[in-house]
C-alpha cells in the first residue's frame, strides 16, 4: 500500500464551485498533514496544516482530517481560475521528520 | 518573506559528471531536505540534515548522493557521476523546530524554487 494515496485527476470544476480533493494515507499513527499546491514548473507552496480532527477554515480553503478513517480532504470554495494547479498532500511519517507526499491532484478550473 | 534559495536554477550536464547542488535555507530553519520531482512524478524525498549531520534518508540516496553544510549558510547537494536517469527537478527545503519535531507550527516545510539537473 502506498504511503499517501491520491486521485490524480484531472479534476475539472466550473469557476464559482466547490472543488473537494481528497488524500487517504497508510501510517496510523501519523500525527500531521499538510496540503500544497503547485504550479506547473514551480516548488510546492504550503497551503495548510491540520493536525487535529474535524475541519481547519482559512479564507476559501478548508482541510478535513479524519484520523481513523485515515483520510484528509481539501475543499476549495469559489474556485477561480487561479487555482487550477496540482495540490499535494502531505504526511509526516510517525517517528520520523520525513514529509511524504502523495502523486497530487490536477485541479482545472473552467471559467 | 524569508525564503529558501537554490542555485543553480538549471544544470546541464554530461553523463558521468558530478554536480553540487546549492541552497540557503531560512536563516533560523534548523532541518534541511533535499526532495525530487521527475518530470510528471510525484516529489520524493532524499534526505533530510540536521545537526551537522544525515537524519534520514530514502533508498534513492545512494553512494551516489552526499550532503553537505559546508558554513553556516549553505547545504548542498552532491551528485556524483550523473545518469540519465538523474534528470529531475530538485528541491530543497527547510523548516523551523519549534519545542518538539512533531508540534504544530514548527513542522512547515518550506521549498526552494528548485534546480533543474538536465543529463545528456
Amino acid at each position: 500500500q502506498k504511503e499517501v494515496e491520491q486521485n490524480s485527476g484531472p479534476l475539472s470544476v466550473p469557476e464559482g464551485a466547490i472543488a473537494s480533493l481528497n488524500c487517504t494515507y497508510s501510517d496510523r499513527v501519523s500525527q500531521s498533514f499538510f496540503w500544497y499546491r503547485q504550479y506547473s514548473g514551480k516548488s510546492p507552496e504550503l497551503i495548510m496544516s491540520i493536525y487535529s480532527n474535524g475541519d481547519k477554515e482559512d479564507g476559501r480553503f478548508t482541510a478535513q482530517l479524519n484520523k481513523a478513517s485515515q483520510y484528509v480532504s481539501l475543499l476549495i470554495r469559489d474556485s477561480q481560475p487561479s487555482d487550477s494547479a496540482t495540490y499535494l498532500c502531505a504526511v509526516i511519517l510517525s517517528g520520523t521528520y520525513k514529509y511524504i507526499f502523495g502523486t497530487g491532484t490536477r485541479l482545472k478550473v473552467l471559467a | 518573506e524569508p525564503e529558501v534559495t537554490q542555485t543553480p536554477s538549471h544544470q546541464v550536464t554530461q553523463m558521468g559528471q558530478e554536480v553540487i547542488l546549492r541552497c540557503v535555507p531560512i536563516s533560523n530553519h534548523l532541518y534541511f531536505y533535499w526532495y525530487r520531482q521527475i518530470l510528471g512524478q510525484k516529489v520524493e524525498f532524499l534526505v533530510s540534515f540536521y545537526n551537522n549531520e544525515i537524519s534520514e534518508k530514502s533508498e534513492i540516496f545512494d553512494d551516489q548522493f552526499s550532503v553537505e553544510r559546508p558554513d553556516g549558510s549553505n547545504f548542498t547537494l552532491k551528485i556524483r557521476s550523473t545518469k540519465l536517469e538523474d534528470s529531475a527537478m530538485y528541491f530543497c527545503a527547510s523548516k523551523h523546530v519549534g519545542s518538539g519535531p512533531l508540534k504544530s507550527g514548527a513542522n512547515v516545510l518550506t521549498f526552494g524554487a528548485g534546480s533543474r539537473l538536465t543529463v545528456l
